[in-house]
């Protein structure tokens, strides 16, 4: 069975942290792994990752994957309480439009 | 960018009655639309997915004759609830595939039955 985990499900920490939001899969025929920030509404999206190794970047945030290791990491630094917010991780898969979505972290930023 | 238009926002109804809700791809055309539903502190979980022009593709447990599903055209998709009870009660996502940017998501739709 197509799974994906996310952890850790609940964090807190305090303007001006660093976290690493972590994501491992296990999937048949990976195409993608998607990362989306979910806030009172739907879910934005942040990243697609295909590639093993290359990181992507959009301001304070970053992400990488490892297909050998089948885990994909997301970073935030300098947090801002603006980034309180649940983060999803969900993996595309070649033969099926159907995403699987890991159950997210939900993060906390206080200030 | 894409976007996926989602109405109503918010609907509160009597137990008994049936909800529609709609999803429009905006400047886009979706053969496939995915229908999503979210309990509080949960993730996603899909419900079906409506296929332009062909019956809709249900996962296991979801009651087809309960979320009914329309798909008629390139950019419509629509979710009924019908006779709704206070458990269906929870907040209805749309998502349509693209080719480069992975999936775009509706604004949801939070449902609550009285």
């Amino acid at each position: 069975e197509d799974k994906v985990v996310q952890s850790p499900l609940s964090l807190v920490v305090h303007e001006g942290d660093t976290v690493t939001l972590n994501c491992s899969y296990e999937v048949t025929n990976f195409r993608s792994l998607l990362w989306y920030k979910q806030e009172k509404k739907a879910p934005t999206f942040l990243f697609m990752l295909t590639s093993s190794g290359i990181e992507k970047k959009s301001g304070r945030l970053s992400s990488i994957l490892d297909k050998k290791e089948l885990f994909s990491i997301l970073n935030i630094t300098a947090t801002q309480t603006g980034d309180s917010a649940i983060y999803l991780c969900a993996v595309d898969r070649g033969g099926s439009e159907k995403l699987v979505f890991g159950k997210g972290t939900k993060l906390t930023v206080n200030p | 960018g894409a976007v996926v238009s989602q109405h109503p926002s918010r609907v509160i109804c009597k137990s008994g009655t049936s909800v529609k809700i709609e999803c429009r791809s905006l400047d886009f055309q979706a053969t496939t639309m995915f229908w999503y539903r979210q309990f509080p502190k949960q993730s996603l979980m899909l419900m079906a997915t409506s296929n332009e022009g062909s019956k809709a593709t249900y996962e296991q447990g979801v009651e087809k004759d309960k979320f009914l599903i329309n798909h008629a055209s390139l950019t419509l998709s629509t979710l009924t609830v019908t006779s709704a009870h206070p458990e269906d009660s929870s907040f209805y996502i749309c998502s349509a595939r693209l080719r480069l940017y992975g999936y775009t998501f509706g604004s949801g739709t939070r449902l609550t039955v009285v």
